[in-house]
């Protein structure tokens, strides 16, 4: 059973708003990731970290930013929050590349 | 770099059938394959993995999959389906470095 935790589950906000959607694991992982996915589609790659004070945009371009502070915390934050941000916001983490990701359950963000 | 490739976007089997998805990828170097299913509003769950070894791997809920080097691929199988295996599944490759590729997805609808 992974132990990776994403809050909230499901988000509606007002555009402009500023929001932190959170995510922490307990494994004493290095690498952390947050996905982006449309419903029914596939998973793109926006921020990755190997570790505390290391953090990487990834493929997909994203006007999210991210932290790592500690091991176990990566939140994403969004400073003004508009409609087309409205997507499914997964956090993944792993111990190292030669083993499976572990993911959390996902945040549901509508922005009105 | 790597690539994956799921050839069917949705594949419809009626209950107690077999099912077969398919997931080719590409690399110049070894890797590491996964499979990922997603049930509605949640994150992934992984099914099964192959890292190295016997290339038939058993995985969770009785799928199992075949890592083919000749035919770069790593189908997945089931031998009788259920209602509840109804979700999206994803094949993933990972180089052993921090990237996961991930494919666009498979639908699988199990009809009664």
């Amino acid at each position: 059973e992974a132990d990776i935790y994403q809050t909230p589950r499901y988000l509606v906000i007002g555009t402009g708003k500023k929001i932190t959607l959170e995510c922490s694991q307990t494994m004493g992982h290095d690498k952390m990731y947050w996905y982006q996915q449309d419903p029914g589609m596939e998973l793109h790659l926006i921020h990755y970290s190997y570790g505390v004070n290391s953090t990487e945009k990834g493929d997909l371009s994203s006007e999210s930013t991210v932290s790592r502070i500690r091991t176990e915390h990566f939140p994403l934050t969004l400073e003004s929050a508009r409609p087309s941000h409205t997507s499914q916001y997964l956090c993944a983490s792993s111990e190292q590349g030669r083993t499976e990701a572990f993911f959390g359950q996902g945040t549901r963000l509508t922005v009105v | 770099a790597q690539s994956v490739t799921q050839l069917d976007s949705q594949v419809p089997v009626f209950e107690e059938a077999p099912v077969e998805l398919r997931c080719n990828y590409s690399s110049s170097v070894s890797v590491y394959l996964f499979w990922y299913v997603q049930y509605p509003n949640q994150g992934l769950q992984l099914l099964l993995k192959y890292l190295s070894g016997s290339t038939l791997v058993k995985g969770i809920n009785g799928f199992e999959a075949e890592f083919n080097k000749s035919q770069t691929s790593f189908h997945l199988r089931k031998p009788s389906v259920h209602i509840s295996d109804t979700a999206e599944y994803f094949c993933a490759v990972s180089a052993g470095t921090y990237k996961y590729i991930f494919g666009t997805g498979t639908r699988l609808k199990v009809l009664a």
